[in-house]
């Protein structure tokens, strides 16, 4: 079985600061990860994955998530937050060894970034 | 390009009657999906399309059923639609499986009264 948790409804930051969104996983093989994130009133836009390699992955809107194999986790990271990047931020997993290739998704986590 | 557009973007019915929400994708990809999402809930897999011709029941399939009408376009239909549908429908479409994300349409918001 696969599952997600991101552990934070809401994550507060001021404009400049580092931010991270948290992320955790379960599954029995190995993890496929991703973020998406969601502005108001629209789809999810895809951000980043981990398949496989560098543990730190880079991607759109200056985003990175690093991969942590012994703490199952995949944190979404930027060095310096903007107030265009509050919205809601999901992670999703799915295991690699499973029959089904579906992902989970996390229930979601309001990021507000503060002038 | 327009990715992944659905219709209609908002949509208001009466308990017991039916609508077919619409997904169209012009990205040539071969997997196709409907998610809702639900405030607390994040999303939730309604069905899905993995290649054209072929369908498959995901988490929440009670009370939808789903057409793959050709490579570009996975319809979902309510047939007698309930309050606890009322939600935010999203289409997705994908290349092959997962592994280059999804493409997301921009949502139909249903109230079922």
């Amino acid at each position: 079985a696969q599952s997600v948790a991101q552990p934070e409804d809401q994550v507060n930051v001021a404009e400049g600061n580092p931010l991270t969104v948290k992320c955790t996983y379960s599954v029995s093989g190995n993890p496929y990860l991703f973020w998406y994130v969601q502005y108001p009133n629209r789809g999810l836009q895809f951000l980043l994955k981990y398949i496989t390699g560098d543990n730190l992955v880079k991607g759109s809107y200056g985003f990175e998530a690093e991969f942590n194999k012994s703490q199952t986790s995949f944190h979404l990271k930027k060095p310096s937050a903007l107030v265009s990047d509050s919205a809601l931020y999901f992670c999703a997993v799915r295991d690699s060894s499973g029959g089904s290739y579906i992902p989970t998704f996390g229930r979601g986590t309001s990021l507000i970034v503060h002038p | 390009n327009a990715g992944v557009t659905q219709t209609p973007k908002f949509q208001v019915l009466k308990t017991g009657q039916s609508m077919t929400l619409q997904c169209a994708q012009d990205m040539n990809h071969n997997s196709m999906y409907w998610y809702r999402q639900d405030p607390g809930m994040g999303l939730r897999l309604i069905y899905y399309s993995a290649s054209e011709g072929t369908t498959d029941k995901g988490e929440v399939p009670n009370g939808y059923n789903v057409s793959r009408l050709n490579k570009r376009e996975f319809s979902l239909r309510l047939e007698s639609a309930a309050p606890s549908q009322t939600s935010v429908y999203f289409c997705a479409s994908s290349p092959r499986g997962d592994r280059d994300g999804y493409t997301f349409g921009s949502g139909t918001r249903l109230t079922v009264v």
